[in-house]
Formats: structure tokens, C-alpha cells, sequence
């Protein structure tokens, strides 16, 4: 079965500096890739995806991630954090192809505080 | 404007209670799923539906039942099996492509249940 691992659970960074927010996968081909972001009490919006090509992929404010096939890796990274970065941060990913289980599977997250 | 609506917002459930908790889409998507969210485990899927009149079960569908008898509405109803009900459920839908090309999820508020 396809799984999703972030393996920090809390991350503090200053404002300004950069951030980096790590997920692997284990699954037997490349599935799709994505990261969404979560404000408190509130639902999940999508920042990126992977499907294939450039593995250098941008999304919306300012966050890009890297799909690193050797490392079984989708690292999500951001030059300069803002401090209305602060969210937790949820990788996810679903097995390509038509058939199969055809809903994403989640990571436990990532919380980000910024400090000023 | 178009979006995904829960409610309600917060829903208390006694013992032994079956509770029903909406979820509308005007979106005109195809898929909608159900994700349950605590503390520490990110989302897990609990039912999803791809058409109307069709659904499958997902990782923790035990003590859960859905419908599909609209495309605008997958409404769960959390029976007095699901022994530990209490936490944030999350809906979600997306549009439906063969081959799949976006697989972005389209999320409601969410629903806080407790057990009182």
C-alpha cells in the first residue's frame, strides 16, 4: 500500500530565512505528488502538484518542491518565509493510472510557526 | 460563488447516536470524498465516491456510512459503532478526467464532532 511520510512534525523558523519541509513516499511506480496547506479550523487548499516532467515544480505563494526519484522524495521549499506562512503543511499523493484506489493519501503534517 | 459547504460547523453526538454531517458542492464535480483529521495523523480517508449512486470504502470506513444519491451531495452519518468519533471531518471533491490530469481536491470548512 502507498504511504506518505513527513517526518517532522513541528518546524520553527525566523521570518525571512528559508524553509524546507520534507515527504517521502513508498510506493512501487512514481505516483502524483502534491502539498496543501492548512490555516486552523479550516479546510485544506492545494499548493502544488507533480505529474511528470521538469521536478522542479512552482506553485502558489512563493513555495516550489522537488521531486527526487532516488530519494523517493517531494520536498517542499520556500526562499524567504512570511510570517502568514504559518499553517500546517501536508504532503499527499495518489497512484496514476485509471484504476486502483482513486482518492489521496495524506501525511501527518507539518507545523509551521514563524517566529518575527 | 461556487464551493463545497458543511454543516454544521460543530455537532455534539450522545451515546449510542447515529449523527448525519452534510456536504454540498456546486462545483458540478464528479468525486467526493470524506477524510477524518486528529490531532497528529493527518487526514485519513474514510469513504469516496467517483459517480453518482457509487462509493467505496477508504482506510477507516468501519463504524462510518455514506450516500450518493445527488452528484451535489455525499452526506455522512456516523453510527453508534464508531466508538471514537470525536474529531474534524473534512470534505472534499474534485473533477474527474480519464486519464486523470487534475486531481486537485476542492475542500469544505469542516465539521468538529465531539461525544458528549
Amino acid at each position: 500500500a502507498q504511504s506518505v511520510t513527513q517526518p517532522d512534525i513541528h518546524i520553527t523558523v525566523s521570518e525571512g530565512a528559508s524553509l524546507e519541509l520534507r515527504c517521502n513516499y513508498s510506493y512501487g511506480a512514481t505516483p502524483y505528488l502534491f502539498w496543501y496547506v492548512q490555516s486552523p479550523g479550516q479546510g485544506l487548499q492545494l499548493l502544488l502538484k507533480y505529474f511528470s516532467g521538469d521536478t522542479l515544480v512552482q506553485g502558489i505563494k512563493g513555495f516550489e518542491a522537488e521531486f527526487k526519484r532516488s530519494q523517493s522524495s517531494f520536498n517542499l521549499r520556500k526562499p524567504s518565509v512570511h510570517w502568514s506562512d504559518a499553517a500546517e503543511y501536508f504532503c499527499a499523493v495518489v497512484q496514476p493510472g485509471d484504476t486502483g484506489r482513486r482518492a489521496l493519501t495524506f501525511g501527518s503534517g507539518t507545523r509551521l510557526q514563524v517566529q518575527p | 460563488d461556487g464551493g463545497i459547504t458543511q454543516s454544521p460547523k460543530y455537532l455534539f453526538r450522545k451515546e449510542g447516536q447515529n449523527v448525519t454531517l452534510s456536504c454540498e458542492q456546486n462545483l458540478n464535480h464528479d468525486a467526493m470524498y470524506w477524510y477524518r483529521q486528529d490531532p497528529g495523523q493527518g487526514l485519513r480517508l474514510i469513504y469516496y465516491s467517483q459517480i453518482v449512486n457509487d462509493f467505496q470504502k477508504g482506510d477507516i470506513a468501519e463504524g462510518y456510512s455514506v450516500s450518493r444519491e445527488k452528484k451535489e451531495s455525499f452526506p455522512l452519518t456516523v453510527t453508534s459503532a464508531q466508538k471514537n468519533p470525536t474529531a474534524f471531518y473534512l470534505c472534499a471533491s474534485s473533477m474527474w478526467y480519464r486519464p486523470p490530469t487534475n486531481e486537485k481536491l476542492f475542500f469544505g470548512s469542516g465539521t468538529q464532532l465531539s461525544v458528549l
